[in-house]
């Protein structure tokens, strides 16, 4: 069965880092990029970063870009958010999910049940 | 990129049809058979419901059916139940270099 289950989600203030931990198992975890999707209180999904398979390839959204760092290790089935400069408006539930059909994925067929990232003095 | 366009709020009674829209552009919904749709419940995680615009993945009822036409791709759930009471989301893939953009998101009343 596969499952992803983050963790690291907390309360942080403005400017402050927290690294998000997603762990993956019950599939080939290096056979996949992995993807990160966040839910601000009340608001639709947004798109935050991807990895590729080999940890070789990165995005960010621009919202994120220079703040945030995504990585994986493979021979621990987890991924990772390096959050960074963290503001109010990051302040979101944090998915880690399994794409398919590459770093661009054409869907998400596993989602992790979310970690809340609060950001406030 | 700009975020799909769907209704913010639809419903229906038990039993009845709904349909959700959501519109793109010729460059993500209209360019590629890559749409998705999610279904959330308060509080958990979404889950997959449609991918590649009409499949369903194992274990999603039958009810549930996906199709595009032009720039706008359609959920559709038949035989409407009250836990099919959700959000859903829809998702477009947008090219070799553009991640992908999702909807805003649509609340489903079941009535």
């Amino acid at each position: 069965e596969v499952q992803l289950v983050e963790s690291g989600g907390g309360l942080v203030q403005p400017g402050g880092s927290l690294r998000l931990s997603c762990a993956a198992s019950g599939f080939t975890f290096s056979s996949y990029a992995m993807h990160w999707v966040r839910q601000a209180p009340g608001k639709g999904l947004e798109y935050v970063s991807a990895i590729s398979s080999n940890g070789g390839s990165t995005y960010y959204a621009n919202s994120v870009k220079g703040r945030f760092t995504i990585s994986r290790d493979n021979s621990k089935n987890t991924l990772y958010l390096q959050m960074g400069s963290l503001r109010a408006e990051d302040m979101a539930v944090y998915y880690c999910a399994r794409g398919i059909g590459g770093m661009v994925a054409r869907y998400f067929d596993y989602w992790g049940q979310g970690t809340l990232v609060t950001v406030s003095s | 990129q700009s975020a799909l366009t769907q209704p913010r709020s639809v419903s229906g009674s038990p039993g009845q049809s709904v349909t959700i829209s959501c519109t793109g552009t010729s460059s993500d919904v209209g360019g590629y058979n890559y749409v998705s749709w999610y279904q959330q419940h308060p509080g958990k995680a979404p889950k997959l419901m449609i991918y590649d615009v009409s499949k369903r993945p194992s274990g999603v009822p039958d009810r549930f059916s996906g199709s595009k036409s032009g720039n706008t791709a359609s959920l559709t759930i038949s035989g409407l139940q009250a836990e099919d009471e959700a959000d859903y989301y829809c998702c477009s893939y947008a090219g070799s270099y553009t991640f992908g953009v999702f909807g805003g998101g649509t609340k489903l009343t079941v009535l």
